[in-house]
């Protein structure tokens, strides 16, 4: 089926400093979504692209899909102890399910 | 306030016991959805449904049941069949294709021993 490849799979960082995390699909994609995982909670949902070379923004985390909609980024700006947590991508696959990507842990020194 | 509730939150079962997870919602979504989360890992889906009395299979379905009798309510039973039960378990719901996607429950901590 459907598969994602999420890169880094960890990363650390000083408070203050930015955050990429990225999705790569051998297949082009009609969607992806991204979600955030708090540490000892739940996925929650954060936003969903769909157009190729998609931006979206909310705050500090900028959000993009590719022109050839088979990569996706998420970036934080300036990142704060409040962005800990284990970011994850995911796509649609037949019958409209979602394939989660393997995630991104993000631990901030403060 | 809308939303998904799992319960219980921490359970813990001798091997060779089956065991149900409750998952409902009063979101009025269509489709809901088993995952299974180890350690330091991704999602991995168990079963789904997107109808009530209709269900598929996910990528891990082995040792495990569910059943989509009400609208609301989508219970996970882990068999005695299932080789590592011992995970966290998420459930989710979505609206009909999940493009607005999806809402998760706080999750069960299930440890067999």
């Amino acid at each position: 089926g459907q598969q994602v490849m999420q890169i880094p799979q960890y990363q650390h960082v000083q408070e203050g400093e930015d955050f990429t995390t990225y999705c790569n699909s051998s297949t082009t994609l009609s969607n992806i979504q991204w979600y955030k995982q708090r540490p000892g909670g739940h996925p929650v949902f954060l936003i969903q692209l769909v157009k190729s070379g998609e931006v979206k923004k909310q705050k500090r985390l900028t959000f993009q899909f590719g022109e050839a909609k088979k990569n996706s980024s998420l970036h934080i700006t300036a990142t704060q102890t409040t962005d800990v947590g284990t970011y994850f991508c995911a796509v649609e696959t037949s019958g409209s399910r979602l394939t989660f990507g393997e995630g991104t842990q993000l631990t901030v020194n403060p | 306030d809308g939303g998904i509730t799992q319960s219980p939150k921490y359970l813990f079962r001798k091997e060779g016991q089956n065991v149900t997870l409750s998952c409902e919602q009063n979101l009025n979504h269509d489709a809901m959805y088993w995952y299974r989360q180890d350690p330091g890992q991704g999602l991995r889906l168990i079963y789904y449904s997107q109808i009530v009395n209709d269900f598929q299979k996910g990528d891990i379905a082995e040792g495990y049941s569910v059943s989509r009798e009400k609208k609301e309510s989508f219970p996970l039973t882990v068999t005695s069949a299932q080789k590592n039960p011992t995970a966290f378990y998420l459930c989710a719901s979505s609206a009909r294709g999940g493009h607005y996607g999806y809402t998760f429950g706080s999750g069960t901590r299930l440890t067999v021993v």
